[in-house]
C-alpha cells in the first residue's frame, strides 16, 4: 500500500519568515495530494490540494510545488504569522478507483514566534 | 465544519466493553470515512463507505465494524474494546470520492481503561 513520509515532525520560525514541510510518497499511481491544518481540539481542515496534472498551485500565502517522477511534494507558508501555528498534514490518494482513500503522514508541528 | 456532527465526544470505558461512535453529516455526501489519530502516525484510515450498506475495509480495520443504513450516518463499533484503541477517532465526507475534498468532523476522544 501507499506509504507516506512527511518531514520535518516540528518546525520553529519567527514571525514573517516561511516554512516548508516536505513529503514523499511510494505509489506512483497517487495523483491527488491535499494538505491539512489541524488547530488544537479540532478536526483536520483542507488548506490546499495538489493534482497529478499540476505541478506547482498558490493560493495568497500557502503554495504547494508536487514532483511526480521523485514523488515528493511540498507546502511552502510565506510570511508566516503567529495564526499560522498548528499541526499540518500532507496525505496521498491511492490513486485509480480509491474510492478516495487517503494515506496521511505523520504530521509537523509549527510554531510561529511573534 | 461541513454540516458533520460525531457523538460522543468524549468517552471512558473498560476493556472488554462494546463501543459505538456516531458520525452523522447534513451534506449528504456518498462518502464517508472513519480515522483514528495517534501521536506519531497521523490520520489512519479504519474502514470507509462508498454509499448506504456498501462499506469496506481501511488501513487498521482490526477490532473495528461500521454500518451504514442511511445516507446520513455511518457508525463504527469496537466490539470489545481494547487498550490499544484508546484514540481520538474522526469522521470524514467526501462528496464523490477520489480526487476530491474530505471534511472532517470535531472528533470523538476515546480513553479504554
Amino acid at each position: 500500500g501507499e506509504n507516506v513520509e512527511q518531514h520535518p515532525s516540528t518546525l520553529s520560525v519567527q514571525e514573517g519568515d516561511s516554512a516548508v514541510i516536505k513529503c514523499t510518497y511510494s505509489d506512483s499511481a497517487s495523483n491527488y495530494f491535499p494538505w491539512y491544518k489541524q488547530e488544537l481540539g479540532k478536526g483536520p481542515q483542507l488548506i490546499i490540494d495538489i493534482r497529478s496534472n499540476v505541478g506547482e498551485k498558490k493560493d495568497q500565502r500557502i503554495a504547494v510545488t508536487l514532483n511526480k517522477t521523485a514523488k515528493h511534494f511540498s507546502l511552502h507558508i510565506t510570511e508566516t504569522q503567529p495564526e499560522d501555528s498548528a499541526v499540518y498534514f500532507c496525505a496521498a490518494d491511492a490513486g485509480g478507483t480509491s474510492y478516495g482513500k487517503l494515506t496521511f503522514g505523520q504530521g509537523t508541528i509549527l510554531t510561529v514566534h511573534p | 465544519d461541513a454540516g458533520i456532527t460525531q457523538s460522543p465526544r468524549h468517552k471512558v470505558t473498560e476493556t472488554g466493553t462494546p463501543v459505538t461512535l456516531r458520525c452523522h453529516q447534513t451534506e449528504n455526501h456518498r462518502y464517508m470515512y472513519w480515522y483514528r489519530q495517534d501521536p506519531g502516525h497521523g490520520l489512519r484510515l479504519i474502514h470507509y463507505s462508498y454509499g448506504v450498506k456498501d462499506t469496506d475495509k481501511g488501513e487498521v480495520s482490526d477490532g473495528y465494524s461500521v454500518s451504514r443504513s442511511k445516507t446520513e450516518d455511518f457508525l463504527l463499533t469496537l466490539e470489545s474494546a481494547t487498550s490499544s484503541q484508546t484514540s481520538v477517532y474522526f469522521c470524514a465526507i467526501s462528496e464523490s470520492g477520489g480526487g476530491e475534498t474530505q471534511y472532517f468532523g470535531p472528533g470523538t476522544r476515546l480513553l479504554v481503561l
